[in-house]
């Protein structure tokens, strides 16, 4: 299994430019994330996904949207990019709980932005 | 506003030392705790999960939790130089399919 893969690992984009990352998971595993990660910020969460055309937004939607068409994909839009959205974004998937508890997230290699 | 605090750090601990790494967190109801580890450079890796009040060992990684204190930690024993890193905490809450992160501590393991 390859697990989380993210595409691509560079980008640098002016300001109104929009892009798309990449996510792929070969886990079949239901539930994907998308994180971006600000230096000493902690992660934050953008957007998840429970399932194939079911998305939520999560603690800093703005400035992005998502789709989720296949259990495998779950790509992120940018849509004119400001300097603010500068970060480390990181996409992550885990199984359906099973037991309730078990919750366990897998990352991806990340994409590192820069809006200029 | 579900919060996780952790110091930020660095803490440094010589080669061979125990590091202690401590979390605590807002939401009561929370259920399931996670350390990730995180390389300059890279994306956190899980390293232990936790759920239930107590220990749970796995090599040299002990996580420790006490829900009615809110406090969830990791100690690492026999430090080496390559667990130098930074160590995230992250909570899952009862009904919740996000986890919450702290903004992580720095170890610095000096040989």
């Amino acid at each position: 299994n390859a697990g989380v893969t993210q595409t691509p690992k560079f980008r640098i984009l002016k300001i109104g430019q929009s892009m798309t990352l990449q996510c792929t998971q070969d886990m079949n595993h239901n539930y994907m994330y998308w994180y971006r990660q600000d230096p000493g910020m902690g992660l934050k969460l953008i957007y998840y996904s429970v399932g194939a055309g079911i998305t939520d937004k999560g603690e800093v939607p703005n400035g992005y949207n998502v789709s989720r068409s296949t259990t495998e994909d779950f790509p992120l839009r940018l849509e004119l990019a400001a300097p603010s959205q500068t970060s480390v974004y990181f996409c992550a998937s885990t199984e359906r709980e099973l037991a309730g508890f078990s919750y366990e997230q897998y990352f991806g290699p990340g994409t590192r932005l820069t809006v200029t | 506003q579900k919060e996780v605090e952790q110091n930020s750090g660095p803490l440094s601990v010589p080669e061979g030392a125990i590091a202690s790494l401590n979390c605590t967190y807002s939401d009561r109801v929370s259920q399931s705790f996670f350390w990730y580890r995180q390389y300059s450079g890279k994306s956190p890796e899980l390293i232990m999960s936790i759920y239930s009040n107590g220990d749970k060992e796995d090599g040299r990684f002990t996580a420790q939790l006490n829900k009615a204190s809110q406090y969830v930690s990791l100690l690492i024993r026999d430090s080496q130089p390559s667990d130098s890193a930074t160590y995230l905490c992250a909570v899952k809450g009862a009904g919740s399919y996000q986890l919450t992160f702290g903004k992580g501590t720095k170890l610095s393991v000096i040989p």
